[in-house]
């Protein structure tokens, strides 16, 4: 068990911008998650895939905002065009599909600062 | 929809000395309970969780939570702190149906006083 891994770590860009960032799950986990958190608030989900498919979105994420897991392994996560509000924590999680719900596993996220 | 209530933001406390972290749910279905820990620039770290069964729950750290059905409430505590558990802790609740969405709480800042 290797864990959650994210990458980059920390991403500083200018406003208006186009910033990726990749998770990749733990490997017998076909569950991942994409949260948000910002400064003095719990993570908010953003979206969630079970292998391949992309089967819930939050409001939260705009049309600006997309999400791939092309080949239920590792996930990216784009931001389009960023704004000052879209500097945050993003979180990503997975679990395992199992009869017994499973808690989720956190990676240590990437910090996204906007100029 | 479901929901989770931290009611204290931060919480000082000396080291050696008792801790209870309190959260509040409410949810029109069966719910799962979790408590997460949180250090800084880290995600998140799995304290504890409740599926069913016993009320009591006993995680990593030495920290216990006991489900409150009657008071949709799980209270962390610990009976005596350490230094190391300074921390931002995350009570979560998660859906028993569909994906299993996990909703958080605001968080609660333990600070530790030696």
């Amino acid at each position: 068990d290797t864990g959650v891994s994210q990458d980059p770590r920390h991403k500083i860009t200018k406003r208006g911008q186009n910033v990726t960032f990749r998770c990749d799950p733990i490997s017998e986990h076909n569950r991942l998650y994409w949260y948000r958190q910002t400064l003095g608030q719990g993570p908010e989900f953003l979206t969630y895939f079970q292998n391949e498919a992309q089967l819930e979105k939050s409001r939260l994420l705009s049309d600006r905002f997309s999400a791939e897991r092309p080949k239920g392994s590792f996930s990216t996560l784009e931001i389009q065009r960023t704004e000052q509000g879209d500097s945050a924590m993003y979180l990503c999680a997975s679990s395992p599909r199992d009869r017994v719900p499973q808690p989720q596993h956190f990676g240590d996220g990437t910090r996204l600062s906007i100029l | 929809a479901q929901s989770v209530t931290q009611l204290d933001s931060q919480v000082p406390v000396f080291e050696e000395a008792p801790v209870e972290l309190r959260c509040n749910y409410s949810s029109s279905v069966s719910v799962y309970l979790f408590w997460y820990v949180q250090y800084p620039n880290q995600g998140l770290q799995l304290l504890l969780k409740y599926l069913s069964g016993s009320t009591l729950v006993k995680g990593i750290n030495g920290f216990e939570a006991e489900f409150n059905k009657s008071q949709t409430s799980f209270h962390l505590r610990k009976p005596s702190v350490h230094i190391s558990d300074t921390a931002e802790y995350f009570c979560a609740v998660m859906n028993s149906g569909g994906y299993q969405k996990v909703t958080f709480g605001i968080g609660t800042k333990l600070q530790v006083i030696p």
